[in-house]
């Protein structure tokens, strides 16, 4: 059971790019990174997952290296509406387990 | 189809009644899976089932806690003689799942109990 580590807590500025990196030692072959993002009062919403490399979509991009031990999470010029708090989860379909996840604040 | 829907949205309740949650998921996914969180938390696995049968129950599923998925469909989660420590939001998300493949789960906006 991979186990993530992730800051508690993150600041920003609107406009700037944030990575947030989780560190994942113990990922097994099967598993896959998966993002989420969580507003109060409301259910975590999907970001982005991958495998290795790089993946990239249109509100994210998911690096990984090679060794799979840590993956970035990189978001393009926040806003304020990206205050929010984002989990890192590493598993197969079979095994989800979420983290405490880091707490990004955007400031104006 | 408008997403994973949860009912009712909030409960309050003294401790020692039961309650109970249904949840409504995305029509075509095959999967249902319910957490619980607390606030400054991030959710916690209880269980969750693919169609109708249980496959994993988490230890934070004491004997008071069950949950049934009847017909591969909506899923009840409840809870017998509610304590104080049961309040929570409770979240249940739903996905289409092939062998170990990569997934991705749709949340509901959750119950958010109070047990008084």
């Amino acid at each position: 059971l991979a186990k993530t580590t992730q800051p508690i807590s993150m600041d920003s500025y609107e406009g700037q790019e944030v990575n947030i990196t989780c560190s994942h030692n113990n990922i097994a072959t099967n598993d896959y990174i998966t993002w989420y993002q969580q507003f109060p009062s409301q259910g975590p919403r999907f970001i982005i997952q991958g495998y290795k490399t790089k993946v990239t979509n249109e509100v994210a991009s998911l690096f990984i290296p090679a060794d799979r031990k840590s993956s970035t999470l990189s978001l393009p010029r926040v806003s304020l509406s990206d205050t929010a708090v984002y989990y890192c989860l590493v598993g197969d379909s079979n095994d989800m387990r979420f983290g405490a996840g880091t707490r990004l604040t955007v400031k104006p | 189809d408008t997403g994973v829907s949860q009912d009712p949205r909030h409960k309050i309740t003294k401790r020692g009644q039961n309650v109970t949650f249904r949840c409504d998921p995305i029509s075509e996914h095959n999967r249902l899976y319910w957490y619980r969180q607390t606030l400054g938390q991030g959710p916690e696995f209880l269980t969750y089932f693919q169609n109708e049968a249980q496959l994993e129950k988490s230890r934070l599923l004491s004997d008071r806690f069950s949950a049934e998925r009847p017909k591969g469909s909506f899923s009840t989660l409840e809870i017998q003689r509610t304590e104080q420590g049961d309040s929570a939001m409770y979240l249940c998300a739903s996905s289409y799942t092939s062998g170990r493949s990569s997934y991705e789960q749709y949340f509901g906006p959750g119950t958010r109990l109070t047990v008084t």
